[in-house]
This record gives C-alpha cells, structure tokens and sequence, in this order.
C-alpha cells in the first residue's frame, strides 16, 4: 500500500489545465523538498517531468509545473494536448524510513 | 546522455533467485553525484522503489523487500545488479534500473524495463 495517495483518474479536454494531486504526510512531502513526478505511455518506461517540487528538467515542455502546499503536492499540465494522455505517478523521499516512495498513480485522458 | 539498459531472464522459477543487470552507457556509476536503483512495476500496478547503490558499494533497500534483496556493483564493467531471493508469483513485474540524483528527488534516467515472470 503506497504512503502517497493520488487520484485514480482525471479527465480535461484539450486547451484545458488540470491539476493531479498527490496527498502524503509530514513524514515525506511535508517534511522535504524530494517530491518528483513522472510521466508514463503504455508500455514505455517513467519520464521525468518535475522534481524537487517545481524544477523542470531540461527538454519538459513548460506546460508542466509543480508545487506544494503542507502534506500535498500538485502537477498542472496546462494546455492540455492528447500526447499528454498517459499515466502520472508521483514520487516522495521519506525521511522517516530514508526510502523512495512513488504514489499509486493518476491516469489522465483528453477528451 | 546517459544510457542504462537492464538485462536477464524474462522467466525465473518460484522460490529461486531473480538476477539482473543494469549497463551504464555515459556516464559513471562511481559517481558522488548519482545513485543508482532498481523500480519494478507488476502489470496494471504502480511503481515500487526496490532498493540503490552508491558510489559502487553504499547500499539502501526498501524495508519491505529487505530480507530477499541485493545490489552490488561492478565499475569495471560500469554495470549494477539486483539479486532478489526466495521469489513468488507476486515478484513478477517489469523491472527498471534507473539514475538518482544525490540530494534530490530525480529518477533522472530510466532503462527500457526488463519483463520478469516467476512461474514454474
């Protein structure tokens, strides 16, 4: 059972901003700023969209933006476009067991 | 750019050992800066954090699967490999390798994946 906890699904049409959130405690995304988050295409391998809360890497289209607020972390994809379709996992560093936890993750559709 | 590229048996028996490889292209895996982990991902799940090495010899695993697991690393061969022991269906899953930045929370690289089956 993962300590992160997301929305299975979140839907928006294309042009539109969506938010997926992800719910964890002061034991991981409250207590640092380790939080990432990763884009994934059916049988494809997770791509690194944002890290550390809101650091986008080199080549991740500035559509993408990350934040945090307490014990909540949030990924907004804005414009949304039908590549984005795919799957959305976020990932935490817990501090109270010095591990790497990912969330259960959000499927997002285009409509 | 960094290229990691994991290998081994698609298909391990029950109760016998899962044995991959990761291959490091561009860049060094006795690096301060990197960690250098195992995810794995059974079908239609989430992702697992299993467990990393670094600088060739530190080693952290996840609590849950601490007792069955091993990283080792060999920088000769700029290669890093997972040892998971005493394996059950429930460890059939696509297993990646992939790059930790050192003081952040960047899985920066990933490999393809390497689909594993424990079936008899």
């Amino acid at each position: 059972q993962s300590a992160l906890t997301q929305p299975a699904s979140v839907s928006g049409s294309p042009g539109q901003s969506i938010t997926l959130s992800c719910a964890g405690s002061s034991n991981d995304i409250g207590d640092h700023n380790y939080v990432s988050w990763y884009q994934q295409h059916p049988g494809k391998a997770p791509k690194l969209m944002i890290y550390d809360v809101s650091n986008r890497p080199s080549g991740v289209s500035n559509r993408f933006s990350g934040s945090k607020s307490g014990n909540t972390a949030s990924l907004t994809i804005a414009g949304l476009q039908a590549e984005d379709e795919a799957d959305y996992y976020c990932s935490s560093y817990t501090s109270s067991s010095t591990i790497y936890v990912f969330g259960p993750g959000t499927k997002v559709t285009v409509l | 750019q960094v290229q990691l590229r994991e290998s081994g048996p698609g298909l391990v028996k029950p109760s016998q050992t899962l044995s991959l490889t990761c291959t490091v292209s561009g860049g060094s895996i006795n690096s301060d800066n990197y960690y250098w982990t195992w995810v794995r991902q059974p079908a239609g799940k989430g992702l697992e954090w299993i467990g990393r090495i670094f600088s060739g010899v530190s080693t952290l695993y996840n609590p849950s699967l601490k007792s069955r697991v091993t990283i080792s690393a060999d920088t000769s061969k700029s290669q890093f490999s997972l040892q998971l022991n005493s394996v059950t269906a429930a460890d059939t899953a696509i297993y990646y390798c992939a790059r930790l930045r050192w003081g952040s929370g960047a899985f920066d690289f990933w490999g393809q994946g390497t689909a594993v089956t424990v079936s008899s």
